[in-house]
């Protein structure tokens, strides 16, 4: 059981260019997450899913992109990379269910810095 | 007012004596109660969750809750210098707002 697990560990990208964080999970978890922490800062959502096909938008959506179409699976993008996107993202999944247990399992994160 | 706050800290803490850390939230309908603790440069990992008015206990950890003040706090006795790191508060409101919120952490730093 490998958990959530996120590629790359970490990145630099150049103003405007676009890249895909990926984000999967071996849980079998409806839920999947992603944040960002800037640095000092706590969590902010971005995107998360209740389920494949399934997505809805956090506090900080702009500039990022996502999708669901596998229970495993929930890619971040993003188009046109910006300094603000410098970050470190988390991606996170839970199980709701009819008990209502919602503990979130992170991945160990991707560090992010756009030049 | 923000949706979960903390005290962002430091909080020194001597070795041995009772770490209390505090959180409040400001939905009155919130359901779910977490605590994580994250250490530097990794990701958070889950101390405790809590969900119903009172104490909950598990080995040196104590969760707090009280729906009536909007107050959630965490306890850690005994504190070790392995208890160093930033305690992030989360709140989940549930129903269709179903996601969790997560306040900005207290740094907690046990001096030897």
């Amino acid at each position: 059981n490998a958990g959530v697990t996120q590629t790359p560990k970490f990145r630099i990208l150049k103003i405007g260019q676009s890249m895909t964080l990926q984000c999967t999970q071996d849980m079998n978890h409806n839920y999947m997450y992603w944040y960002r922490q800037d640095p000092g800062m706590g969590l902010k959502l971005i995107y998360y899913s209740v389920g494949a096909g399934i997505t809805d938008k956090g506090e900080v959506p702009n500039g990022y992109n996502v999708s669901r179409s596998t229970t495993e699976d929930f890619p971040l993008r993003l188009e046109l990379a910006a300094p603000s996107q410098t970050s470190v993202y988390f991606c996170a999944s839970s199980y709701q269910g009819p008990t209502n247990t919602d503990t979130q399992y992170f991945g160990p994160g991707t560090r992010l810095t756009v030049l | 007012q923000k949706e979960v706050e903390q005290n962002s800290g430091p909080l020194s803490v001597p070795e041995g004596a009772i770490a209390s850390l505090n959180c409040t939230y400001s939905d009155r309908v919130s359901q779910s109660f977490f605590w994580y603790r994250q250490y530097s440069g990794k990701s958070p990992e889950l101390i405790m969750s809590i969900y119903s008015n009172g104490d909950k206990e598990d080995g040196r950890f104590t969760a707090q809750l009280n729906k009536a003040s909007q107050y959630v706090s965490l306890l850690i006795r005994d504190s070790q210098p392995s208890d160093s790191a930033t305690y992030l508060c989360a709140v989940n409101k549930g129903g269709r707002d179903d996601k969790i919120i997560f306040g900005k952490g207290t740094r907690l730093h046990i001096l030897p």
